[in-house]
């Protein structure tokens, strides 16, 4: 069975740019969290999504948006991007409480 | 709010040697306990969970945790470790908030192991 998939692997953007991060959770699973790891530290919580509504946001500013389509796959919207943005994202899709998490997304802003 | 200390940053042990990775949580109900393994530049692996029931868990790869409610306490330990264990070490709180659930992660436990 797959994982979570994420898309794309590494991302470099410019100060100011927008980006959007993609993820497919696996099979069955109908809730999609994002998280934020910057170096060194444990993943923060960004948001999560179950059926397709949005039931959880962290402390992070309106920059940050994410949506939850039909097949349940998830976007994650940063505009305005600082450098203090440069992150693994990390996807999780979670059934009954157990969260399965992707690769990430290596977001470097220069 | 739930929150999640890993007292030790960085933790070298002798290939061979038992390991244990301290991990203290602030939750004010029973809360559902983790742990993950990150190799470099990847995602989370779970290692083990705790939701209820018997306090000692076992996990993949040899590792077990044992849940000791009275010192808020979520401790991973491993017998003897072998190098492929060198990794960074993450405990996790999951918890409920009204319509949400979301996990609190502590800064995490880098594990060398020396040969």
């Amino acid at each position: 069975d797959a994982g979570v998939t994420q898309s794309p692997t590494h991302l470099i953007k410019t100060r100011g740019q927008h980006v959007t991060l993609r993820c497919s959770p696996i099979s069955g699973h109908k809730s999609v969290s994002w998280y934020q790891q910057v170096l060194g530290q444990g993943p923060q919580f960004i948001f999560q999504y179950y059926e397709k509504e949005e039931r959880g946001r962290g402390n992070f500013p309106d920059r940050f948006s994410a949506r939850q389509f039909p097949n349940y796959s998830s976007e994650l919207n940063v505009n305005a991007l600082l450098l203090g943005d440069s992150a693994l994202y990390l996807c999780a899709s979670s059934h009954f409480y157990e969260a399965f998490f992707g690769q990430g997304t290596r977001l470097t802003v220069v | 709010a739930q929150s999640v200390t890993q007292p030790d940053i960085h933790i070298t042990v002798s290939e061979g040697a038992s390991l244990e990775l301290r991990c203290n949580y602030s939750y004010g109900a029973t809360p559902y306990l983790f742990w993950y393994v990150q190799s470099p530049g990847q995602g989370l692996q779970l290692l083990l969970k705790y939701f209820s029931g018997d306090t000692l868990v076992q996990g993949i790869k040899g590792f077990e945790a044992e849940f000791k409610r009275s010192q808020s306490s979520f401790n991973l330990r491993k017998p003897s470790v072998h190098w492929s264990d060198a990794a960074e070490y993450f405990c996790a709180v999951g918890a409920s908030g009204g319509s949400n659930y979301k996990l609190t992660f502590g800064k995490g436990t880098l594990l060398t192991v020396n040969p």
